[in-house]
């Protein structure tokens, strides 16, 4: 049954501190999104990967959130310092981009984090 | 703005009934449009994808149609049941398939 897995499910953490999300996708996808969702802005589009090269992250916060693939199967998403502005519920998809007009997301779980 | 608006942001329905779901958006050039489905404390999944040359798509209970002229999309769920109960989500792709705009959603609440 394949499919999007994170860890971890949730993390409490304080002001200040470093949190590492990660997200295994669908083996053989070759695209990987990170998204943000709260309940002010809904879902938001962070960044996203293919062929584990960056394609975009305008959505991210560049000064304290950073996101790397460093091999096929794992991508991270990174904060540091976080902030009680971060907390919120982030997701990881992964797609199969082909020559179609659209590729379909798969979404993980998600990681809830709360910054206190 | 919001290139998506979606509408009504929450909804009661009886179990069995149908509901219809509405999606306004301003994103243009005009890729495809989809509609996920969200359950309390799990990532979305998608239900229906339609590019701008289909106007309909159907997946169980579930009907998407779209409009591209008018730039709208509905959500139709026949015979609703219990596990129906979710955040309905439409998001829209400009020319850029990875480039989404989200709506804020529509909460469903189907009670028996």
């Amino acid at each position: 049954d394949a499919r999007v897995t994170q860890t971890p499910r949730h993390k409490v953490t304080e002001m200040g501190q470093e949190v590492t999300m990660r997200c295994q996708p669908i083996l053989g996808h070759n695209t990987v999104f990170w998204y943000r969702q709260t309940m002010m802005q809904g879902l938001e589009l962070l960044a996203y990967f293919r062929n584990r090269a960056p394609l975009d992250d305008s959505g991210m916060p560049k000064d304290r959130f950073s996101a790397e693939m460093p091999d096929a199967t794992l991508a991270t998403l990174k904060i540091q310092p976080s902030e009680p502005r971060d907390s919120a519920v982030y997701f990881c998809a992964s797609a199969l981009k082909s020559g179609g007009p659209y590729n379909e997301q798969f979404f993980g779980p998600g990681t809830r984090l709360t910054v206190l | 703005k919001n290139q998506v608006e979606q509408s009504p942001q929450s909804l009661i329905i009886l179990e069995g009934k149908n509901c219809t779901l509405q999606c306004n958006y301003t994103v243009s050039p005009f890729s495809n449009l989809r509609w996920y489905k969200q359950d309390t404390g799990r990532g979305p999944v998608s239900l229906t994808i339609m590019t701008f040359s289909e106007n309909t798509k159907s997946n169980g209970r579930y009907t998407a149609t779209l409009d591209a002229d008018t730039k709208q999309s509905s959500l139709h769920i026949t015979a609703s049941q219990l596990s129906d109960s979710a955040s309905y989500i439409c998001v829209v792709s400009p020319y850029n398939n990875n480039d989404m705009r989200f709506g804020a959603g529509t909460r469903l609440t189907v009670k028996p």
